[in-house]
């Protein structure tokens, strides 16, 4: 079965440095994987997807992510972190099932705070 | 930009009681799914949802779940005898039909806090 890791609980980084949230999987083959944010109170906000092609996506709010096949990861980067970037993390793995739907499984998040 | 829409945004139902949660998925997806995220741990799949009837369930969906697409906008998760371990957040979530070979991503509504006393 299909697993995600996020081995980071909590991260503080200050406002203006650089971000880098880790995510490892476990899936026999190439996953479908995603970055969701969620903010206190708010629904999960999908921030970039990987299905195939270039290793490095880019998403929305200045994030990008990059697949490393070899070390089973999907990191989430930011180079620059804002304020409003304070939230809970989420990485997915999406595997598929053979239909156009697919259940996703999540890490168990890691929430960002950041200094001013 | 479409939403994902669920209500209410917060439930209180004694223990034992039916309850039914609602969503409104994004109008031209055709794929539907409910999660849960008990408080403090993973948020985890339940069902999805495929040309009214039910593609794909996990354990935790046993026979008090039920889901429905009542209209052509509406889908809901019933749960008939709630339990006190059902208090959790729910997700709604809908994506679009596959394009080629590319799986569209989910987008996920506000979700709905139930508490069961």
């Amino acid at each position: 079965a299909q697993s995600v890791t996020q081995p980071d609980i909590h991260i503080t980084v200050s406002e203006g440095a650089s971000l880098e949230l880790r995510c490892n999987y476990s899936y026999g083959a190439t996953p479908y994987l995603f970055w969701y944010v969620q903010s206190p109170g708010q629904g999960l906000q999908l921030l970039l997807k990987y299905f195939s092609g270039d290793t490095l996506v880019q998403g929305i709010k200045g994030f990008e992510a990059e697949f490393k096949r070899s070390q089973s990861s999907f990191n989430l980067r930011k180079p620059s972190v804002h304020w409003s970037d304070a939230a809970e993390y989420f990485c997915a793995v999406g595997p598929y099932s053979g239909a156009g739907s697919y259940q996703l499984t999540f890490g168990k998040g890691t929430k960002l705070s950041v200094i001013p | 930009e479409p939403e994902v829409t669920q209500t209410p945004s917060h439930q209180v139902t004694q223990m034992g009681q039916e309850v039914i949660l609602r969503c409104v998925p994004i109008s031209n997806h055709l794929y539907f799914y409910w999660y849960r995220q008990i408080l403090g741990q993973k948020v985890e799949f339940l069902v999805s949802f495929y040309n009214n009837e039910i593609s794909e369930k996990s354990e935790i969906f046993d026979d008090q779940f039920s889901v429905e697409r009542p209209d052509g906008s509406n889908f809901t998760l019933k749960i008939r005898s709630t339990k006190l371990e059902d208090s959790a957040m729910y997700f709604c979530a809908s994506s679009e039909a596959l394009q080629g070979r590319e799986y569209q991503p989910q987008h996920f509504g506000d979700g709905t806090r139930l508490s069961i006393l």
